[in-house]
Protein backbone atom coordinates (compact mmCIF):
# COMPACT_ATOMS: atom_id res chain seq x y z
CA UNK A 1 0.00 0.00 0.00
CA UNK A 2 1.16 3.47 -0.81
CA UNK A 3 2.18 5.02 2.56
CA UNK A 4 2.00 9.34 2.37
CA UNK A 5 2.52 10.78 6.03
CA UNK A 6 2.93 14.21 7.18
CA UNK A 7 4.66 15.48 10.14
CA UNK A 8 1.58 16.64 11.76
CA UNK A 9 -2.12 16.61 11.80
CA UNK A 10 -2.47 20.07 13.80
CA UNK A 11 -0.17 23.06 14.27
CA UNK A 12 -0.69 26.88 15.16
CA UNK A 13 1.60 29.00 14.62
CA UNK A 14 2.02 32.68 14.88
CA UNK A 15 1.88 35.11 12.26
CA UNK A 16 5.46 36.11 11.16
CA UNK A 17 7.02 32.54 12.37
CA UNK A 18 8.66 30.14 9.78
CA UNK A 19 6.64 27.30 8.95
CA UNK A 20 7.69 23.70 7.87
CA UNK A 21 5.54 20.97 6.80
CA UNK A 22 6.87 18.08 5.93
CA UNK A 23 5.68 14.84 4.00
CA UNK A 24 7.12 11.78 3.10
CA UNK A 25 6.36 8.71 1.14
CA UNK A 26 7.40 5.28 1.09
CA UNK A 27 6.95 3.79 -2.80
CA UNK A 28 9.68 5.21 -4.07
CA UNK A 29 7.31 8.02 -6.34
CA UNK A 30 8.76 10.72 -8.75
CA UNK A 31 6.45 12.99 -8.00
CA UNK A 32 5.34 15.05 -5.12
CA UNK A 33 2.99 17.76 -4.66
CA UNK A 34 1.09 20.12 -1.64
CA UNK A 35 -2.11 21.39 -1.93
CA UNK A 36 -4.38 23.67 0.26
CA UNK A 37 -7.50 22.98 0.58
CA UNK A 38 -10.53 25.89 1.34
CA UNK A 39 -14.15 25.66 1.72
CA UNK A 40 -15.27 26.10 -1.45
CA UNK A 41 -12.53 26.39 -3.32
CA UNK A 42 -11.33 22.70 -3.75
CA UNK A 43 -7.32 21.51 -4.03
CA UNK A 44 -5.38 24.14 -4.99
CA UNK A 45 -1.80 23.27 -6.18
CA UNK A 46 1.18 25.04 -4.55
CA UNK A 47 4.29 23.79 -5.78
CA UNK A 48 5.03 20.58 -7.35
CA UNK A 49 8.17 18.24 -7.62
CA UNK A 50 9.07 15.80 -10.60
CA UNK A 51 12.54 14.82 -9.29
CA UNK A 52 15.09 15.37 -6.29
CA UNK A 53 16.18 19.38 -6.32
CA UNK A 54 13.18 19.94 -9.03
CA UNK A 55 10.42 22.19 -7.95
CA UNK A 56 7.58 24.22 -10.42
CA UNK A 57 5.16 26.73 -9.13
CA UNK A 58 1.41 25.74 -9.15
CA UNK A 59 -1.10 27.48 -8.48
CA UNK A 60 -1.16 29.60 -6.06
CA UNK A 61 3.13 29.62 -5.13
CA UNK A 62 3.05 32.89 -3.21
CA UNK A 63 4.10 33.14 -0.02
CA UNK A 64 5.60 29.63 0.20
CA UNK A 65 8.68 27.50 -0.82
CA UNK A 66 9.43 24.07 -1.18
CA UNK A 67 12.64 21.72 -0.85
CA UNK A 68 12.99 18.68 -1.80
CA UNK A 69 16.67 16.99 -1.67
CA UNK A 70 15.32 13.41 -0.93
CA UNK A 71 13.67 11.37 -3.21
CA UNK A 72 10.88 10.34 -0.23
CA UNK A 73 10.66 14.02 1.38
CA UNK A 74 9.01 17.21 0.15
CA UNK A 75 9.00 20.15 2.42
CA UNK A 76 6.60 23.09 2.89
CA UNK A 77 8.21 26.18 4.06
CA UNK A 78 5.99 29.68 4.81
CA UNK A 79 8.83 32.24 5.13
CA UNK A 80 6.72 34.31 7.21
CA UNK A 81 3.48 33.35 8.20
CA UNK A 82 0.29 34.54 7.77
CA UNK A 83 -3.25 34.72 8.89
CA UNK A 84 -4.34 34.00 5.26
CA UNK A 85 -2.46 30.87 4.87
CA UNK A 86 -4.74 29.14 7.81
CA UNK A 87 -6.16 26.08 5.88
CA UNK A 88 -6.00 22.57 5.34
CA UNK A 89 -2.59 21.51 3.85
CA UNK A 90 -2.34 18.21 1.91
CA UNK A 91 0.54 16.20 0.56
CA UNK A 92 0.06 13.87 -2.10
CA UNK A 93 3.05 11.63 -4.50
CA UNK A 94 2.51 9.71 -7.76
CA UNK A 95 4.78 7.79 -9.83
CA UNK A 96 5.89 8.23 -13.67
CA UNK A 97 3.86 6.03 -15.81
CA UNK A 98 5.78 4.38 -18.62
CA UNK A 99 7.23 7.73 -18.88
CA UNK A 100 3.78 9.50 -19.59
CA UNK A 101 3.68 10.71 -15.74
CA UNK A 102 0.46 10.42 -15.57
CA UNK A 103 -0.35 8.08 -12.37
CA UNK A 104 -2.56 8.28 -9.65
CA UNK A 105 -1.77 11.00 -6.38
CA UNK A 106 -2.27 9.38 -3.52
CA UNK A 107 -2.50 11.56 -0.86
CA UNK A 108 -1.50 12.03 3.04
CA UNK A 109 -3.28 12.47 6.38
CA UNK A 110 -3.58 16.24 5.53
CA UNK A 111 -2.48 18.92 8.25
CA UNK A 112 -4.43 21.68 9.34
CA UNK A 113 -2.68 24.77 10.24
CA UNK A 114 -3.91 27.67 12.05
CA UNK A 115 -1.99 30.91 11.96
CA UNK A 116 -2.75 33.39 14.30
CA UNK B 1 -6.70 26.36 -19.27
CA UNK B 2 -8.34 23.11 -17.43
CA UNK B 3 -11.18 23.41 -15.52
CA UNK B 4 -13.74 21.23 -13.25
CA UNK B 5 -17.41 22.01 -12.20
CA UNK B 6 -19.18 19.88 -9.73
CA UNK B 7 -22.24 22.13 -9.64
CA UNK B 8 -23.82 20.50 -6.32
CA UNK B 9 -22.28 21.55 -2.75
CA UNK B 10 -24.29 19.55 -0.79
CA UNK B 11 -26.99 16.77 -0.96
CA UNK B 12 -28.46 15.33 1.55
CA UNK B 13 -30.40 11.55 1.24
CA UNK B 14 -31.65 9.33 2.90
CA UNK B 15 -30.18 5.80 3.13
CA UNK B 16 -30.37 3.07 0.88
CA UNK B 17 -31.18 5.71 -1.46
CA UNK B 18 -29.33 6.24 -5.13
CA UNK B 19 -27.06 9.31 -5.63
CA UNK B 20 -25.39 11.00 -8.52
CA UNK B 21 -22.69 13.39 -8.11
CA UNK B 22 -22.29 15.66 -10.94
CA UNK B 23 -18.83 16.60 -12.40
CA UNK B 24 -18.26 18.47 -15.64
CA UNK B 25 -15.14 18.90 -17.28
CA UNK B 26 -13.39 21.32 -19.44
CA UNK B 27 -9.73 20.68 -21.20
CA UNK B 28 -8.21 21.22 -24.46
CA UNK B 29 -5.85 17.99 -24.00
CA UNK B 30 -6.84 15.17 -26.31
CA UNK B 31 -5.41 12.79 -23.79
CA UNK B 32 -6.17 13.31 -20.49
CA UNK B 33 -7.26 11.52 -17.32
CA UNK B 34 -10.50 12.01 -14.71
CA UNK B 35 -10.76 10.82 -11.11
CA UNK B 36 -12.44 10.74 -8.11
CA UNK B 37 -11.53 11.21 -4.47
CA UNK B 38 -13.16 10.77 -1.00
CA UNK B 39 -12.91 12.90 1.76
CA UNK B 40 -14.52 11.66 4.78
CA UNK B 41 -14.38 13.50 8.04
CA UNK B 42 -10.99 12.20 8.67
CA UNK B 43 -9.45 14.00 6.16
CA UNK B 44 -7.88 12.28 4.35
CA UNK B 45 -8.49 12.01 0.33
CA UNK B 46 -8.61 8.27 -0.32
CA UNK B 47 -8.86 7.34 -4.40
CA UNK B 48 -11.68 5.84 -5.84
CA UNK B 49 -11.10 5.48 -9.95
CA UNK B 50 -9.13 6.68 -12.65
CA UNK B 51 -10.18 6.83 -15.92
CA UNK B 52 -8.53 7.93 -19.38
CA UNK B 53 -10.31 10.04 -21.82
CA UNK B 54 -9.93 7.01 -24.58
CA UNK B 55 -11.88 4.28 -22.61
CA UNK B 56 -15.78 5.36 -22.06
CA UNK B 57 -16.80 2.89 -21.15
CA UNK B 58 -18.82 2.69 -17.65
CA UNK B 59 -17.35 1.06 -14.57
CA UNK B 60 -19.35 -0.53 -11.71
CA UNK B 61 -17.30 -1.55 -8.40
CA UNK B 62 -19.94 -2.80 -5.95
CA UNK B 63 -22.03 -0.04 -5.11
CA UNK B 64 -20.37 2.98 -6.90
CA UNK B 65 -20.72 3.30 -10.69
CA UNK B 66 -19.45 5.66 -13.05
CA UNK B 67 -20.19 7.49 -16.69
CA UNK B 68 -18.17 8.98 -18.55
CA UNK B 69 -19.51 10.85 -21.51
CA UNK B 70 -17.06 12.84 -23.73
CA UNK B 71 -19.51 14.42 -25.76
CA UNK B 72 -21.06 15.93 -22.82
CA UNK B 73 -17.67 16.34 -21.19
CA UNK B 74 -19.15 14.95 -17.87
CA UNK B 75 -17.76 12.05 -15.27
CA UNK B 76 -20.79 11.47 -12.90
CA UNK B 77 -20.32 9.19 -10.21
CA UNK B 78 -23.63 7.33 -8.39
CA UNK B 79 -23.89 5.40 -5.01
CA UNK B 80 -26.26 2.85 -5.33
CA UNK B 81 -28.35 1.96 -1.94
CA UNK B 82 -26.27 5.01 -0.17
CA UNK B 83 -25.13 4.09 3.41
CA UNK B 84 -24.16 6.45 6.25
CA UNK B 85 -20.34 5.36 5.70
CA UNK B 86 -21.14 6.82 2.19
CA UNK B 87 -20.97 10.18 4.17
CA UNK B 88 -17.81 12.43 3.05
CA UNK B 89 -16.59 15.17 0.39
CA UNK B 90 -16.38 14.00 -2.99
CA UNK B 91 -13.97 15.46 -5.73
CA UNK B 92 -13.82 14.77 -9.51
CA UNK B 93 -10.26 15.71 -10.61
CA UNK B 94 -8.48 16.21 -13.63
CA UNK B 95 -5.26 15.31 -14.46
CA UNK B 96 -2.89 17.40 -17.77
CA UNK B 97 -0.51 15.43 -19.64
CA UNK B 98 2.55 17.84 -18.74
CA UNK B 99 5.49 16.86 -16.72
CA UNK B 100 4.09 15.24 -13.23
CA UNK B 101 0.58 15.37 -14.75
CA UNK B 102 -0.86 17.93 -12.14
CA UNK B 103 -4.59 17.44 -10.93
CA UNK B 104 -7.55 20.48 -11.12
CA UNK B 105 -9.88 19.84 -9.05
CA UNK B 106 -13.35 20.59 -8.52
CA UNK B 107 -14.41 22.48 -5.47
CA UNK B 108 -16.15 19.33 -3.76
CA UNK B 109 -19.86 17.58 -3.17
CA UNK B 110 -20.29 17.27 0.57
CA UNK B 111 -22.90 13.93 0.62
CA UNK B 112 -24.65 13.62 4.06
CA UNK B 113 -26.31 9.82 4.63
CA UNK B 114 -28.95 9.68 7.36
CA UNK B 115 -30.63 7.08 9.17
Amino acid sequence: DVKVTQSSRYLVKRTGEKVFLECVQDMDHENMFWYRQDPGLGLRLIYFSYDVKMKEKGDIPEGYSVSREKKERFSLILESASTNQTSMYLCASSSILKGLSTDTQYFGPGTRLTVL
Amino acid sequence: AQKVTQAQTEISVVEKEDVTLDCVYETRDTTYYLFWYKQPPSGELVFLIRRNSFDEQNEISGRYSWNFQKSTSSFNFTITASQVVDSAVYFCALSDTGTASKLTFGTGTRLQVTL
